[in-house]
């Protein structure tokens, strides 16, 4: 069975400008969550999305955005990249919101 | 607050030789602690996981945890270290009021020497 499956792998966008980071989950989860990983650091949670609502945002601003769609495929957005949105970003899933998440390999983000 | 602490950046170890890196997390109830590795340009796998019951918790790749609540400490161990398992380690503590997401730690970079 696919795991967690991202899109695209790598992106190299400019500052002011708008991304949109794609996410399959393992079929047969409904939940999704984004993270971000600067380098050097841990990952750090964005969002949680279950049954296509937001269960929970981390501590991130309004530029930051997501949807989940009825095949619980994800979207995540950021508005007016900044060069600190400079990252990877790491998608997870699991069947209902529930721990252990499983993670994609993530999308390598570059503002230049 | 959650968090976890991961006080060792980088650990270096010769094939063969035993393992360990040490967590400490603050949490206010239970925990649920996690072990994750990442190779490098890759996601997190899972080594194991704490939920409840036996401290001493076995995971994939010859990995073992034990989790001491007195310390707040859920450091891993591996007996031999072989040389594929040079990567980034992290540990976490999961949170289960609403978002249910996860705190992780900065990462511990293990480097093996032949």
């Amino acid at each position: 069975d696919a795991g967690v499956t991202q899109s695209p792998t790598h992106l190299i966008k400019t500052r002011g400008q708008h991304v949109t980071l794609r996410c399959s989950p393992i079929s047969g989860h409904k939940s999704v969550s984004w993270y971000q990983q600067v380098l050097g650091q841990g990952p750090q949670f964005i969002f949680q999305y279950y049954e296509k609502e937001e269960r929970g945002r981390g501590n991130f601003p309004d530029r930051f955005s997501a949807r989940q769609f009825p095949n619980y495929s994800s979207e995540l957005n950021v508005n007016a990249l900044l060069l600190g949105d400079s990252a990877l970003y790491l998608c997870a899933s699991s069947p209902r919101g529930e721990q252990p998440q499983h993670f994609g390999d993530g999308t390598r983000l570059s503002i230049l | 607050a959650q968090s976890v602490t991961q006080p060792d950046i980088h650990i270096t170890v010769s094939e063969g030789a035993s393992l360990e890196l040490r967590c400490n997390y603050s949490y206010g109830a239970t925990p649920y602690l996690f072990w994750y590795v990442q190779s490098p340009g890759q996601g997190l796998q899972l080594l194991l996981k704490y939920f409840s019951g036996d401290t001493l918790v076995q995971g994939i790749k010859g990995f073992e945890a034990e989790f001491k609540r007195s310390q707040s400490s859920f450091n891993l161990r591996k007996p031999s270290v072989h040389w594929s398992d040079a990567a980034e380690y992290f540990c976490a503590v999961g949170e289960f009021t609403g978002a249910n997401n996860l705190f992780f730690g900065t990462g511990t970079r293990l480097t093996v020497i032949p």
